[in-house]
């Protein structure tokens, strides 16, 4: 299975600031996804990242509020914009294809705290 | 619409006690089902999955899990729990685009 790592592990941040993560693989895949799990809850896919193009958004999430980037095949970043305490969550990316063949991997996780 | 469902919470088993964490699901075509497991701060692990065939599959760290189309049910099971098991649990299936629904998860506790 592919390696994943992800920056940073955790953070804490103020009010109305953005925290740009980064979710590096050691392989080429196909698919790169973000999830958010909110405190106590399960994940929700947030975006599937496509590479070379605008990454695709659940129902409830926006580009504006959550801008991603995935340059190549084997990274990818997720801005949470303009932070507020709600967004206080575990931010995880996870990839299939490539290396992973039909199985999602996940990355270790950022912590996100919101002042 | 799909959807899964893990009914137990909280469980908590004695050490060494066999375990089994239930898990539901609703899709109307053929599942690709997987079950991972998350340590306190840590990400996902994914312990074992369904795709077809064998209908009992074997995973990592003595966990096994058992497809029941019948039932729509894809349940954990492992026969001695050890302390380290000690996690969330979450079960999920896969839909034909490719996205992961998740249940709310199962938290396992062991006692010694």
């Amino acid at each position: 299975s592919a390696v994943i790592s992800q920056k940073p592990s955790r953070d804490i941040c103020q009010r109305g600031t953005s925290l740009t993560i980064q979710c590096q693989v050691d392989s080429q895949v196909t698919m790169m996804f973000w999830y958010r799990q909110q405190p106590g809850q399960s994940l929700t896919l947030i975006a599937t990242a496509n590479q070379g193009s605008e990454a695709t958004y659940e129902s409830g999430f926006v580009i504006d509020k959550f801008p991603i980037s995935r340059p190549n095949l084997t990274f990818s970043t997720l801005t949470v914009s303009n932070m507020s305490p709600e967004d206080s969550s575990i931010y995880l990316c996870s990839v299939e294809g490539g290396g992973s063949g039909d199985t999602q991997y996940f990355g270790p996780g950022t912590r996100l705290t919101v002042l | 619409a799909q959807s899964v469902t893990q009914p137990d919470i909280h469980i908590t088993v004695s050490e060494g006690a066999s375990l089994e964490l239930r898990c539901n699901y609703s899709y109307g075509a053929t599942p690709y089902l997987f079950w991972y497991v998350q340590s306190p701060g840590q990400g996902l692990q994914l312990l074992l999955k369904y795709f077809s065939g064998d209908t009992l599959v074997q995973g990592i760290k003595g966990f096994e899990a058992e497809f029941k189309r019948s039932q729509s049910s894809f349940n954990l099971r492992k026969p001695s729990v050890h302390w380290s098991d000690a996690a969330e649990y979450f079960c999920a299936v896969e839909n034909q685009g490719g996205k992961l629904i998740f249940g709310q998860g199962t938290e396992l506790s062991v006692k010694p």
